[in-house]
């Protein structure tokens, strides 16, 4: 079983409404990575964070770590937000734990 | 800045080749890692730097070796290559450790062995 696990596994939605990706971890950490892959491109990090919320822009990341338990949210989802969302988790200072991704489209 | 540049872009080797994946970036970043992304899975760690120098083993080293001469570059080597080593392969680097740093990934080197 892998030590972090998200959910959806694929998501479709249409232009506007709110998504959330939920990201579920198995061990103690000490931060957790929200990343971005578009199709064909690199990876771009979105957000760090270790405790309470964080916002840049339209997205917004939460985690609860007494529940292991974090989620991306995207409001006024938009074409431009379809892509691979990636969380990953850290309990040390190198080693990344990733989920498997969740695969986001949005339909104009 | 350019962050972090991966070079080549694509590959085709066969097998028994060796190859070095070139990664380099101009952030001054002491911690270096070396990934690799197989379809349907998470990221697996290779190998990771913490600094010039220094270098350590991650999750999925067999097949790879690498070094840290400068800060700067973190070179991926392939010996005698497999099918099991295609993949997508992502540098990325950090300032320092990953608890509160950000990480920067490369652009990715789609590697295809036949």
């Amino acid at each position: 079983k892998n030590e972090v696990e998200q959910s959806p596994q694929n998501l479709t939605a249409q232009e506007g409404e709110f998504i959330t990706i939920n990201c579920s971890y198995s061990v103690g950490i000490s931060a957790l990575h929200w990343l971005q892959q578009h199709p064909g491109g690199g990876i771009v990090s979105l957000f760090m964070l270790s405790s309470g919320k964080k916002k840049h822009g339209r997205l917004i990341a939460t985690i609860n770590i007494q529940e292991k338990h974090s989620s991306l949210h995207i409001t006024a989802s938009h074409p431009r937000d379809s892509a691979v969302y990636i969380c990953a988790a850290t309990s040390n200072d190198y080693k990344l734990s990733f989920g498997a991704g969740t695969t986001v489209t949005v339909r104009a | 800045n350019a962050g972090v540049t991966q070079t080549p872009k694509f590959r085709i080797l066969k097998i028994g080749q060796s190859m070095t994946l070139q990664c380099a970036q101009d952030m001054n970043h002491n911690y270096m890692y070396w990934y690799r992304q197989d379809p349907g899975m998470g990221l697996k760690l290779i190998y990771y730097s913490v600094g010039a120098g220094i270098t350590d083993k991650g999750e999925v080293p067999n097949g790879y070796n690498v070094s840290r001469s400068t800060t700067e570059d973190f070179p991926l080597r392939l010996e005698l290559a497999a099918p099991s080593q295609t993949s997508v392969y992502f540098c990325a680097s950090s300032y320092g450790e990953m608890r509160g740093n950000t990480i920067y990934f490369g652009e990715g080197s789609w590697l295809t062995v036949v």
